[in-house]
């Protein structure tokens, strides 16, 4: 089956443009994560979201950032007034959601290049 | 806090040398879950393997092999006979089990990479 997919593959944007990222998870996985990859931080946690529960935001780097899942399936990372360290790969990742406190794997995206000028 | 330290910010190796990525964690759960992926030039990150902190058995998969001692906090990647198609950065990653709120959902925190390098 179709892995995750992300879009667009690459941006290039201005200095305080905002930008919106696109993941779409694999078919039933009710798991999606966002990291973001970048040559100083390496790869970081930004956020998650599982099921219709809260999201987990704790890994936002700023208020600039956000994300929202629509239907339980694909999910947009928006950037406000983007900045120059805002630089990076961003990576989207899903998984099953095992329940029993029991860990799954993630499957990750090819990611979107985010450049900003 | 968690973290994941892999020392070897680069390795070159010649064809069909054996190589050994190291990766050493923290963590003060007793439950955690370790991982292996790889990022090969396209950028994609594929996962190579999962292991859960009550299993310490090794396991081999065709030339790739894992060492998982709780002992030394170390979860060691080895890969024998080593190909120009094992090119790529290779990340360690841990989770913990966080069994009170949402189960499942991991947050990933990764070492920063071991760069491959395999050369002919």
């Amino acid at each position: 089956g179709a892995g995750v997919s992300q879009s667009p593959s690459n941006k290039v944007t201005e200095k305080g443009k905002d930008v919106e990222l696109r993941c779409d998870p694999i078919s039933g996985h009710t798991a999606l994560y966002w990291y973001r990859q970048s040559l100083g931080q390496g790869l970081e946690f930004l956020i998650y979201f599982q099921g219709n529960s809260a999201p987990d935001k704790s890994g936002l780097p700023s208020d600039r950032f956000s994300a929202e899942r629509t239907g339980g399936s694909v999910s947009t990372l928006t950037i406000q007034r983007t900045q120059q360290e805002d630089s990076a790969v961003y990576l989207c990742a899903s998984s099953l959601g095992v329940a029993g406190g029991l860990t799954d794997t993630q499957y990750f995206g090819p990611g979107t290049r985010l450049t900003v000028l | 806090a968690q973290k994941v330290t892999q020392a070897q910010t680069e390795i070159s190796v010649v064809e069909k040398e054996d190589v050994t990525l190291d990766c050493v964690y923290e963590t003060r759960d007793t439950t955690y879950y370790l991982f292996w992926y790889k990022q090969p030039p396209s950028g994609e990150l594929v996962f190579l393997i999962r292991r859960n902190s009550f299993d310490e058995q090794n396991e081999i998969s065709g030339r790739y092999s894992w060492n998982f001692q709780k002992s030394t906090s170390s979860f060691n990647f080895t890969i024998t006979a080593s190909q120009v198609v094992d090119s790529a950065v290779y990340f360690c990653a841990l989770s913990e089990v966080e069994i009170m709120t949402i189960q499942g959902a991991q947050k990933l925190v990764f070492g920063q990479g071991t760069r491959l390098t395999i050369n002919p």
